[in-house]
C-alpha cells in the first residue's frame, strides 16, 4: 500500500538557519506529492506540490524536489523565520486511491 | 480564495451523545473529506464524498457516518460518542470530481472532547 515517512521532530532552529525536513514515500506508479503546513490553531494549508518526477515545488522560500529514484520529497528552506514555526505534513496522492499523510513534523524557530 | 468552514472550533460532549459536525465549502467543489488528526498518527481519512448523496468509507469509518444532502455541505455524525473519539476533526474539499490528485483545501478544524 501507499505510505509516507517523515522525521517527527520536534525540530528546533535559530532564526536564519537552514531547514531540511525529510520525507520518503512508498507507492506504486506515479503519485503526486505535497507539503502542507498547519499553523497553531488552524487547519492545514497547501505549501507546495509536485506531480511528476524531477518537478520542483516552491512557495514562500520553501522548496521540494520529487526524486523518484530515492522516493523522496524533502522540504528545504535556506533561512527560516520565527513565523515559520508550525507543523509540516508530507502527503501523497496516488490516482484512484486515498490521500496519505505523514505524521507531521513540528518546527520551532527561536529568535 | 477557497473557504472551508466548520460549525464549531471546540466541542465538548458526553459519552453516548449523538454528535453532528458540519462542514461547508464555497467553491462548488465536488469532493469533500473528513479526517481525524491525532498526535503521532497524522491525518486519517474517515469518509469522503464525490457528489451529493454519495459517500465512501475511508480508512477508519467505524463509529462514524456522514451525510451530503447538498453539494456545499458535508456532515460527520457520531451516532454514540465514545471517549476514543476525542480528537481534532478536519474537513477538506477539492475539485475534479472522481479524481483525487487535486489539492485539498482544509477547514480550521473542530477539537472534540468526549467525557
Amino acid at each position: 500500500g501507499n505510505s509516507v515517512t517523515q522525521m517527527e521532530g520536534p525540530v528546533t532552529l535559530s532564526e536564519e538557519a537552514f531547514l531540511t525536513i525529510n520525507c520518503t514515500y512508498t507507492a506504486t506508479g506515479y503519485p503526486s506529492l505535497f507539503w502542507y503546513v498547519q499553523y497553531p490553531g488552524e487547519g492545514l494549508q497547501l505549501l507546495l506540490k509536485a506531480t511528476k518526477a524531477d518537478d520542483k515545488g516552491s512557495n514562500k522560500g520553501f522548496e521540494a524536489t520529487y526524486r523518484k529514484e530515492t522516493t523522496s520529497f524533502h522540504l528545504e528552506k535556506g533561512s527560516v523565520q520565527v513565523s515559520d514555526s508550525a507543523v509540516y505534513f508530507c502527503a501523497l496522492d496516488n490516482y484512484g486511491q486515498n490521500f496519505v499523510f505523514g505524521p507531521g513534523t513540528r518546527l520551532s524557530v527561536l529568535p | 480564495d477557497v473557504k472551508v468552514t466548520q460549525s464549531s472550533r471546540y466541542l465538548v460532549k458526553r459519552t453516548g451523545e449523538k454528535v453532528f459536525l458540519e462542514c461547508v465549502q464555497d467553491m462548488d467543489h465536488e469532493n469533500m473529506f473528513w479526517y481525524r488528526q491525532d498526535p503521532g498518527l497524522g491525518l486519517r481519512l474517515i469518509y469522503f464524498s464525490y457528489d451529493v448523496k454519495m459517500k465512501e468509507k475511508g480508512d477508519i469509518p467505524e463509529g462514524y457516518s456522514v451525510s451530503r444532502e447538498k453539494k456545499e455541505r458535508f456532515s460527520l455524525i457520531l451516532e454514540s460518542a465514545s471517549t476514543n473519539q476525542t480528537s481534532m476533526y478536519l474537513c477538506a474539499s477539492s475539485s475534479l470530481a472522481g479524481v483525487r490528485t487535486d489539492t485539498q483545501y482544509f477547514g480550521p478544524g473542530t477539537r472534540l472532547t468526549v467525557l
